[in-house]
């Protein structure tokens, strides 16, 4: 299995930051790469597919880059909102395999 | 907007078989694979298996060989058992709608339920 290491685990921020966090895979998977948000009690929501394409309806204050094995995913303007866990997901080879989740929380 | 909706008991005996539904609305199965992903504290998220909406179900290895997974288009559903489970199954399953090899991504979620593996 292909596995996913992001970095950091967790990141204190304040509103109006930008800040950015990382996914490394174990083998390259092109650009099949996708970046979730999870909220407490909730089921993860899509916000980045293919490494750089923003989900419809999603705000462009979020954006994803890299393909290989080395993705960045980055939030400009924290909303008070944005503080979740992100999670990258790779789909280039079964099975699908998530990261370990970059807790964001308010400093 | 697809919505997506797990259904099945909630506790579930060492050794006997989990069985759970999807039920998909507002939009076709056509098209689609139909993903289940479950969560758990100590594994985080793990991707279980999928089916195309016309068959031909992918597995995870992980769950060796315990999992299979149904689609009933006619009923717009999806299933999955997995057989002989133990307390590391313990977990929130989820559903999901899956845009499968090529733009792809979970796009559409179910809101999960908690299966307990217990005696």
């Amino acid at each position: 299995d292909i596995q996913m290491t992001q970095s950091p685990s967790s990141l204190s921020a304040s509103v109006g930051d930008r800040i950015t966090m990382t996914c490394q895979a174990s083998q390259g998977v092109t650009k099949y790469l996708n970046w979730y948000q999870q909220k407490p009690g909730k089921a993860p929501k899509l916000l980045i597919y293919d490494a750089t394409n923003l989900e419809t309806g999603v705000p462009s204050r979020f954006s994803g880059s890299g393909s290989g094995t080395d993705f960045t995913f980055t939030i400009n303007s924290l909303q008070p909102e944005d503080f979740a866990t992100y999670y990258c997901q790779q789909y280039d080879i079964l099975p699908y395999t998530f990261g370990q989740g970059t807790r964001l929380q308010i400093k | 907007q697809v919505q997506l909706q797990e259904s099945g008991p909630g506790l579930v005996k060492p050794s006997e078989t989990l069985s759970l539904t999807c039920s998909v609305s507002g939009g076709s199965m056509d098209s689609y694979y139909w993903s289940w992903i479950r969560q758990s504290a100590g594994k985080g998220l793990e991707w279980v298996g999928r089916i195309y909406y016309s068959g031909s179900p992918n597995y995870n290895p992980s769950l060796n060989g315990r999992v299979a997974i149904s689609v009933d288009t006619s009923k717009n559903q999806f299933s999955m058992k997995v057989t002989s489970v133990t307390d590391a199954d313990t977990a929130v399953y989820y559903c999901a709608r899956d845009r499968g090899d090529y733009a792809g991504g979970l796009d559409s979620w179910g809101q999960g339920t908690r299966v307990i593996v217990s005696s």
